[in-house]
Order: C-alpha cells, then structure tokens, then sequence
C-alpha cells in the first residue's frame, strides 16, 4: 500500500464549478499535512498547509481526518488558472522528510 | 530573492557517462533533498542533508551520491548514467526551526535523459 494515495484524475470541470480531492496516508503517527500545487514541468509550489481544525485561503479549503486518515481539498468558483496537478504531502516519521503522494490533476475548460 | 537554484536546467548523457547536478539555495536552510520525479508519478527522495557535513539516503539512492561540504550547496553525483536514470531532478531546502520548517522549497528542476 502506498503511504500516501491520491486519485489520479483528471478532474475535468468548467470555470466557476466547485471541485475537491481526497487523499489517504498509512502512517496514523504523520504529524503534518499540506497541499503542494504543480504546474506542467515546472517545481512544486506550497499551496497550504492542512491544520486539524480545517482552514481557508480564499477559495481553497483543507480539511483533515485523522481518524479516518484522509485529506481534503476544495476549490470552489473554479478558474482556469487552477489548472495543474495537487499533490498531497504528508510529513513522515522524522520531523524533515516529507511523503509526497503522485498527485490529482484538475483541468478547468471555459 | 533567488531562492534554490538548480543547474543545468536540460542535460542528454550517454549511457556510462557520468555528471553532476548542482544545487544552491541562499536562505541558510540547514535540510537540503534530492528527488527524481518519473513521469505521472509522484516524487521520490534519492538523498538528503540535515547540515553541513551529514547526508542520508533516501528511497531510491543507488546510482547516486551526494556531498554537503557548505550549508548552500548539495550536489547530486551520478556516476554510470544509466536509462532508468531517466527523470526530472528536484532540489528543495526547508529551514530547521521556525514557522516554516516543514514546507520545502524547490527549485526549477534538472531534465535529465540517458539514451
């Protein structure tokens, strides 16, 4: 089982529509969790991190369960600018080395 | 504010052939890592470095090397390039303490093909 899964997509939706990512991790002891954005052959960038209580930056909204070892994305009024891959991290075991899952890739069409 | 920064930034080896990727980063971060990222795949840790002096091995190290003799630069060595070295090389740095100390900053990538 990988440590950190994610649907690969892609999800192809419309601009203005609300779209969310799941993604499950194995190791119940993981400490922190973020959403990484990557655009086509380019880096991967933080997009934010993912706080127990859930949390907000404009349109984009992380949530996440321990219990049930998943995290989540939302993006809600959807542009064409969100088009790329999220890629779901959660940091691991030691306090620096991060598990990147392989990613969900959004396209957003007019 | 360059950030990390990676060289070259496109490079065809032959097989056997050996090269180095570089990487700096200007932002005094003590941990430095290396990962390849295989095409639709996620990416996957080859080295990494807590401070000068001190690196270890990641999830897929063989075929590399790596050294840390500053705190900016941490170089990526392959030795007997071989096809399935094939990939997109990132760097990335993260700092040890602080607000920040978790997130990892990348840089723009290394395109390597063996052929």
């Amino acid at each position: 089982r990988k440590e950190v899964e994610q649907d690969p997509g892609p999800f192809n939706v419309p601009e203005g529509a609300t779209v969310a990512f799941n993604c499950t991790y194995s190791n119940s002891a993981s400490q922190s969790f973020f959403w990484y954005r990557q655009d086509c052959r380019k880096e991967p960038k933080l997009l934010m991190s993912v706080y127990s209580s859930g949390n907000e930056d404009g349109r984009f909204t992380a949530q996440l369960n321990r219990a049930s070892q998943y995290i989540s994305l939302l993006i809600r009024d959807s542009k064409l600018s969100d088009s790329a891959t999220y890629l779901c991290v959660v940091r691991g075991d030691s306090s620096y080395k991060l598990i990147f899952g392989s990613g969900t890739r959004l396209l957003v069409r007019p | 504010n360059a950030g990390v920064t990676q060289t070259p930034k496109f490079r065809i080896l032959k097989i056997g052939q050996s090269m180095t990727l570089q990487c700096t980063q200007d932002m005094n971060h003590n941990y430095m890592y290396w990962y390849r990222q295989d095409p639709g795949m996620g990416l996957k840790l080859i080295y990494y470095s807590v401070g000068a002096g001190i690196t270890d091995k990641g999830e897929v190290p063989n075929g590399y090397n790596v050294s840390r003799s500053t705190t900016e630069d941490f170089p990526l060595r392959l030795e007997l390039a071989a096809p399935s070295q094939t990939s997109v090389y990132f760097c990335a740095s993260s700092p040890r303490q602080g607000a920040a100390k978790n997130i990892q900053y990348f840089g723009a990538g290394t395109r390597l093909s063996v052929l």
